[in-house]
């Protein structure tokens, strides 16, 4: 199955300041890798997705970049506010619409 | 609107007591899936089902149990034969299809056994 990880585990920032979480996968035949955002008590909430075919993808302060060769994609999120603070998720998949979850990153920004 | 709901927001159980969390959704979505949550921690799935009177196991099935006779509704048991049920449960839905889409989450439960 496919193995998962990210990091940091935490990240604290001033806000303002931007804020990189990275996501490390194995199965090379993962093609689509989205990125959740949890608040407190809440469900998780689709941010930002991107598919193989695409290296880079930007929605205003945020945005997704994919390395395929290395296995990896990576959540930036510029000009950080506090409403930004949350736990992220990165979730890559191969097939089926079966998403497998990373640990998460927990997101303090500070004002 | 349209979404996910799920009920109750909070639930408390005894030990070696059955106990069914609903979760329902007006998206027309054909696919339903089940996650457990422990306390810093992802999301792990129990069940999925991709379609009406169809479901499979997840990566974590063992002491749960789920239906799907409403393409709505996608209910979870937890049974006393799971060892450690407290945890925040999540649904969710999907469109299947050739591509694959977002998953739309409900608000959770927290189940708590006493």
């Amino acid at each position: 199955g496919e193995n998962v990880e990210q990091h940091p585990s935490t990240l604290s920032v001033q806000e303002g300041d931007s804020a990189v979480i990275k996501c490390t996968y194995s199965d090379s035949a993962s093609n689509y890798f989205p990125w959740y955002k949890q608040e407190l008590g809440k469900g998780p909430q689709l941010i930002i997705d991107i598919r193989s075919n695409v290296g880079e993808k930007k929605d205003q302060r945020i945005a997704v970049t994919l390395n395929k060769t290395a296995k990896h994609f990576s959540l930036h999120i510029t000009e950080t506010q506090p409403e930004d603070s949350a736990v992220y998720f990165c979730a890559p998949s191969n097939a089926g619409n079966m998403l497998t979850f990373g640990g998460g990153t927990r997101l303090m920004v500070k004002p | 609107d349209g979404g996910i709901t799920q009920s109750p927001k909070y639930l408390f159980r005894k030990e070696g007591q059955n106990v069914t969390l609903s979760c329902e959704q007006n998206l027309n979505h054909d696919a339903m899936y089940w996650y457990r949550q422990d306390p810093g921690q992802g999301l792990r799935l129990i069940y999925y089902s991709q379609i009406v009177n169809d479901f499979q196991k997840g990566d974590i099935a063992e002491g749960y149990s789920v239906s799907r006779e409403k393409k709505e509704s996608f209910p979870l048991t937890v049974t006393s034969a799971q060892k450690n049920p407290t945890a925040f449960y999540l649904c969710a839905s999907s469109t299947p299809g050739l591509l694959l889409n977002e998953q739309f989450f409900g608000p959770g439960t927290r189940l708590t056994v006493l």
